[in-house]
């Protein structure tokens, strides 16, 4: 099956540092992948869709200069949060669609990253 | 109205009942329709898609409505370890997912 890595798992980082996120698709390849977060008992938000060689596309209310997007091959996409706060301490998870697949089915999803911000 | 729509329950019931969750989604335009299971604190695992004519995969079964915009899952005999977070999703635009904020579903002995 579709395998998605992300890294690192688990990250604690003082308040004002930045902080990298990997998305990698290990066995496929992914023209898109896709960015969400979740806070405690709230659903899965999608902040942005990341597309291999071109800019990624933000949902309304997440500030692209806080959330750098990278998707510079078609097996990684890389998420930067940019000078991090307390209530940017969410648990980060990317998901990515095959290539060949049919758009809309099939995201195969990260395990996902908990950043805590002290 | 939310985009997509579920009871967050818990509901909590015995081994070896059936159970059943809802869900409404407002973007009458969407295509593809998904159940995926969240256990805490891990990532979202697709359980299942959602076919208009209704499908069944061993104890699970999804139905859909659309002139309703609606969305079912059926468990039956539940198991212990079917106690998670069951979110109901529905294709946004782009190939986009949109998540309900998921039912809560504790099988005890």
């Amino acid at each position: 099956g579709a395998v998605v890595s992300q890294h690192p798992s688990r990250v604690i980082c003082k308040s004002g540092t930045s902080v990298k996120i990997e998305c990698r698709s290990l066995d496929f390849q992914a023209t898109t992948m896709f960015w969400y977060r979740q806070f405690p008992k709230k659903s899965l938000m999608l902040m942005a869709t990341s597309n291999e060689g071109s800019k990624a596309t933000y949902e309304q209310g997440v500030e692209k200069d806080k959330f750098l997007i990278n998707h510079a091959s078609l097996t990684l996409s890389t998420l930067t949060v940019t000078s991090a706060h307390p209530e940017d301490s969410s648990f980060y998870i990317c998901s990515a669609t095959p290539s060949s697949g049919r758009s809309g089915d099939e995201q195969f999803f990260g395990p996902g990253t908990r950043l805590t911000v002290l | 109205r939310k985009e997509v729509e579920q009871d967050p329950g818990p509901f909590n019931v015995p081994e070896g009942a059936t159970v059943a969750f809802n869900c409404t989604y407002s973007n009458s335009a969407s295509q593809s329709f998904f159940w995926y299971r969240q256990d805490c604190r891990k990532e979202p695992k697709l359980l299942m898609s959602v076919y208009s004519s209704g499908n069944e995969d061993g104890r699970f079964t999804a139905q859909l409505n659309r002139a309703s915009q609606y969305i079912s899952l059926l468990i039956r005999d539940s198991k212990l370890s079917d106690s998670a977070t069951y979110l109901c999703v529905v294709n946004g635009r782009y190939s986009t997912l949109t998540f309900g904020k998921g039912t809560m579903l504790l099988v005890s002995p």
